[in-house]
């Protein structure tokens, strides 16, 4: 199974509400990452977890909150949102976060986030 | 500074006809390299990766080259068909820890009948 599930598929939310993306794999990664990509663009990194500790933090605002419960689920909590959040949010697993060969990641379908 | 740089930035075609996609890096130190396909609104998937002593690497009617010496890359794609339609990214790593990856802005491939 080299497959990441992304949860929901898409999400509409004004910017009072709170909300949660899921992320899940079973392929027994240990890194996991978030990124978010808008239209014709490539993704950009948010944030990184390597064996369920967050290891990268790309300066991204508090109002996105990263969870990682355990190796194979990874939330990404939402809230007080800005218009220009809206955008499609990745999220990706690999082996290790090293970088190597053997580390290529897996790519969910995403999920299109909506804020009004 | 680490930069992908790819070309064209889109590219029309017609179907049975082949394409070919540039991808020049200036990441050091170089790891790997791997090309990406994305379909609209949905997330990269894999098709090739190569390191610095592989030159080619096929996948199907994908053959991705790389030249480590002129830090350039190509994707060359064969008897296209419309559902290559898509976005391609070119992905290099570089040798260090974290996550390292450096995305290029890829290249949008329609193919018409």
């Amino acid at each position: 199974d080299t497959e990441v599930t992304q949860t929901p598929k898409h999400l509409v939310m004004g910017m009072t509400n709170k909300k949660s993306l899921k992320c899940e794999q079973h392929m027994g990664h240990r890194a996991m990452y978030w990124y978010k990509q808008k239209a014709k663009k490539p993704p950009e990194l948010m944030f990184v977890y390597s064996y369920e500790k967050l290891s990268i933090n790309e300066s991204v605002p508090s109002r996105f909150s990263p969870e990682c419960p355990n190796s194979s689920l990874l939330n990404l909590h939402l809230h007080a949102l800005q218009p220009e959040d809206s955008a499609l949010y990745l999220c990706a697993s690999s082996q290790r976060t090293s970088g190597g060969h053997t580390d290529t990641q897996y790519f969910g379908p995403g999920t299109r986030l909506t804020v009004l | 500074k680490n930069q992908v740089e790819q070309s064209p930035q889109s590219l029309i075609i017609l179907e049975g006809k082949n394409c070919t996609l540039q991808c020049n890096y200036t990441v050091s130190p170089f790891s790997n390299l791997r090309w990406y396909k994305q379909d609209t609104g949905r997330g990269p998937v894999s098709l090739t990766i190569m390191t610095f002593s592989e030159n080619t690497k096929s996948n199907g009617r994908y053959t991705a080259t790389l030249d480590a010496d002129t830090k350039q890359s190509s994707l060359h794609i064969t008897a296209s068909q419309l559902s290559d339609s898509a976005s391609y990214i070119c992905v290099v790593s570089a040798k260090q820890a974290g996550t390292a990856l450096i995305f290029g802005k890829g290249t949008t491939l329609s193919v018409s009948s």
